[in-house]
């Protein structure tokens, strides 16, 4: 079965530094898709980044990255020059093998300090 | 299009009333999804429509629950008997999916249910 794991229940960062949000995966599917939202504290579930497991290259989407290990099953969110408003709680999440639905980590809670 | 919306945002009911909730979707959207997700948790899968079908089910939707998508575009989820345990933020979702794609699924704000 699909898995999700976030180890970092909470990070601190600040202002202006970059930061990595830690996700590892577990799936025996060859083809599936990795995703990490934000969730601020309103309560909506914000898309930041998606990488497909054939893709050759790290996704990238403005000052979001995703560091994608295969090998190692490890799709880590880099955030390049925090702001305040990236205080949130961040989920990775993945696909199912039939595509049909996520399966999502615990998440974790960043805060950006001033 | 202003993306997912979810109606109402809050909502407070006494334990064995029947609560029910809407979702709109992005208009062009083919697959809509149903979550839910209690405090300091992932959100969970409930259910999922393609188009108007009805596809899957998580063992978590017991037979209080019951989810619509009548003509493919709006989605209601009913819960009947409302238990404490129902408690929880409920997520809707929507994607434009083609085959084993699920495309990139956008999320409403969230109904947050509140049983007393």
């Amino acid at each position: 079965a699909q898995k999700i794991t976030q180890t970092q229940p909470g990070m601190f960062v600040q202002e202006k530094e970059a930061v990595t949000l830690d996700c590892t995966y577990d799936t025996s599917d060859p083809s599936y898709g990795l995703f990490w939202y934000k969730q601020p504290s309103s309560g909506e579930m914000i898309f930041l980044i998606y990488q497909g497991s054939y893709d050759q290259q790290n996704a990238t989407e403005g000052r979001y990255s995703l560091n994608f290990q295969k090998a190692r099953k490890s799709a880590n969110l880099v955030i390049s020059a925090s702001q305040l408003g990236d205080s949130a709680m961040y989920f990775c999440a993945m696909t199912h093998p039939y595509g049909n639905k996520l399966v999502f980590g615990a998440g974790t809670i960043l805060r950006v300090k001033s | 299009d202003t993306g997912v919306s979810q109606d109402p945002r809050h909502k407070i009911t006494k334990r064995g009333q029947n609560v029910t909730f809407r979702c709109d979707p992005i208009s062009e959207h083919n697959r809509l999804y149903w979550y839910r997700q209690t405090l300091g948790q992932g959100p969970e899968f409930l259910t999922y429509f393609q188009n108007e079908a009805q596809l899957e089910k998580s063992r978590l939707l017991s037979d209080r629950f019951s989810a619509e998508r009548p003509k493919g575009s709006f989605s209601t989820l009913e819960i009947q008997r409302t238990e404490q345990g129902d408690s929880a933020m409920y997520l809707c979702a929507s994607s434009l999916g083609t085959g084993l794609y699920i495309g990139e699924a956008f999320f409403g704000q969230g109904t947050r249910l509140t049983v007393v």
